[in-house]
């Protein structure tokens, strides 16, 4: 069973912070996407990594994909209280039966 | 363009009673999921729609919950009956393709259910 571990699954920072994400699983992704859930809404897509070792910048969000495609980081500068949400990782798993593959989620809380 | 449509955004019964959730996706998007969110977590696909046919509904509860997709635009989730630990957000994602490349799912804002 394929699975997506996330890490910190609750993180409660000051605003003008800086934190780091994590997306780490043992299978290989043909790609993965950070998404971002503010309550009482559905997930909103950041974006999508594709090739391993690659890095995506969203103003102050850095995503990266780890080499082997098997893991990624997602890191906020600067946070902000409008940070605050769910972010969930989900891959994307390579070969034939292609399914998403989502994460718990890290729960961040940005105070001001 | 319009985003993922769901309606009621909350409903409140008790156990044993009955509940249908309606979505209608994005136009044009051929997929269609259902999710069963827990508070907190990660969505868990229920069903997966290419038009009007099922594609994955491994994680389907099928003794209690049912969903189609007649005319292979908008959808209907049903939970019938519900028990306590059916409460959770049920999200409709859709996305353009089938298989979409690279797994980009649009997903509107969901249903709270909540099981007394």
């Amino acid at each position: 069973t394929q699975l997506l571990e996330q890490s910190p699954q609750f993180l409660s920072i000051q605003e003008g912070e800086n934190l780091t994400v994590y997306c780490n699983s043992s299978s290989v992704f043909s790609s993965l996407q950070w998404y971002r859930q503010e309550p009482g809404e559905g997930p909103v897509l950041l974006v999508t990594v594709v090739t391993g070792g690659e890095v995506k910048k969203l103003k102050r969000l850095t995503f990266q994909f780890g080499d082997a495609r098997k893991d990624s980081s997602l890191h906020i500068t600067a946070a902000q209280p409008g940070d605050t949400g769910l972010y969930l990782c989900a891959g994307l798993n390579a070969g034939n039966n292609r399914k998403l593959i989502w994460g718990l989620g890290t729960s961040l809380a940005v105070n001001p | 363009e319009a985003g993922v449509a769901q309606s009621p955004r909350y409903k409140i019964i008790e156990k044993r009673q009955s509940v249908a959730f309606w979505c209608n996706p994005i136009s044009g998007h051929a997929t269609l999921y259902w999710y069963q969110q827990i508070l907190g977590q990660g969505p868990k696909l229920l069903i997966q729609f290419q038009n009007n046919g099922v594609v994955d509904d491994s994680q389907l509860p099928k003794d209690r919950f049912s969903a189609e997709r007649l005319k292979g635009v908008d959808s209907t989730l049903k939970i019938q009956p519900a028990k306590l630990e059916d409460s959770a957000v049920y999200l409709c994602a859709s996305s353009p393709t089938f298989l979409p490349l690279q797994g980009e799912q649009f997903f509107g804002p969901g249903t709270r259910l909540t099981v007394l």
